[in-house]
């Protein structure tokens, strides 16, 4: 069965400086992965997706997100963190049974410290 | 284009209350999903519906809650009698094709609280 893994659930980071939200996988097929961002009181956000074209995903706001097959994961990076990056952040792999549904990570909180 | 649309927005009530939370989907989007949002139990996929047929109903949590889908364009989640343990998030979220590869499209959600 798919399952994702979200390694920390805080992250903190100055402004300017390097995003790194980490995901790991597990699947026993070519997965489709892609991150959320959710705001506080709305709903998630897509920020990018991976669906087996190339490995390295560009999304909105500045963030990607490299699929590593050897590694199964799909980590999340920003080179310069903004302040209105705070928000959590969420790893999902969807479960490939001819149906649709995501498995998502218990999330990351990113806090963008001034 | 207007996105998912949930309403209402909050909800509190008092336990043993019947409790309907609704949401429109996007136009022309075939597959809807309803979530629960914790902060014990992080998202939940509740249940989700192909061309209006629920598929995976083996989220739900009891038989206190029920989801329908009478057309494309509306569905609800209704909890009868409501619990305070059934306080959370609830989020509504649609997505086109069919297809594992589609991304789903999020609703801001209904905050629920159960006295």
């Amino acid at each position: 069965a798919q399952s994702v893994t979200q390694l920390g659930s805080h992250v903190s980071v100055s402004e300017g400086a390097l995003v790194l939200l980490r995901c790991n996988y597990s699947s026993s097929v070519p997965p489709y992965l892609f991150w959320y961002v959710q705001y506080p009181n709305q709903g998630l956000q897509l920020l990018l997706k991976y669906t087996s074209a190339a490995t390295l995903v560009k999304g909105i706001n500045g963030f990607e997100a490299e699929f590593k097959k050897s590694e199964t994961s799909f980590h999340l990076t920003k080179p310069s963190a903004h302040m209105s990056d705070a928000a959590e952040y969420f790893c999902a792999v969807s479960v490939i049974e001819g149906a649709q549904k995501l498995v998502f990570g218990q999330g990351t909180r990113l806090t963008i410290n001034p | 284009d207007a996105g998912v649309i949930q309403s209402p927005r909050h909800e509190v009530t008092e336990m043993g209350q019947e409790v309907t939370l609704r949401c429109k989907p996007i136009s022309g989007h075939n597959s809807l999903f309803w979530y629960r949002q914790t902060m014990m139990r992080g998202l939940e996929l509740l249940i989700y519906f192909n061309n209006n047929v629920p598929i995976d109903d083996s989220g739900m949590p009891e038989d206190r809650f029920s989801a329908k889908m009478p057309n494309a364009s509306f569905s609800t989640l209704k909890i009868q009698p409501s619990e305070p343990r059934d306080s959370a998030v609830y989020f509504c979220a649609s997505s086109a094709g069919g297809l594992s590869n589609q991304p789903q499209h999020f609703g801001d959600g209904t905050r629920l609280s159960i006295l």
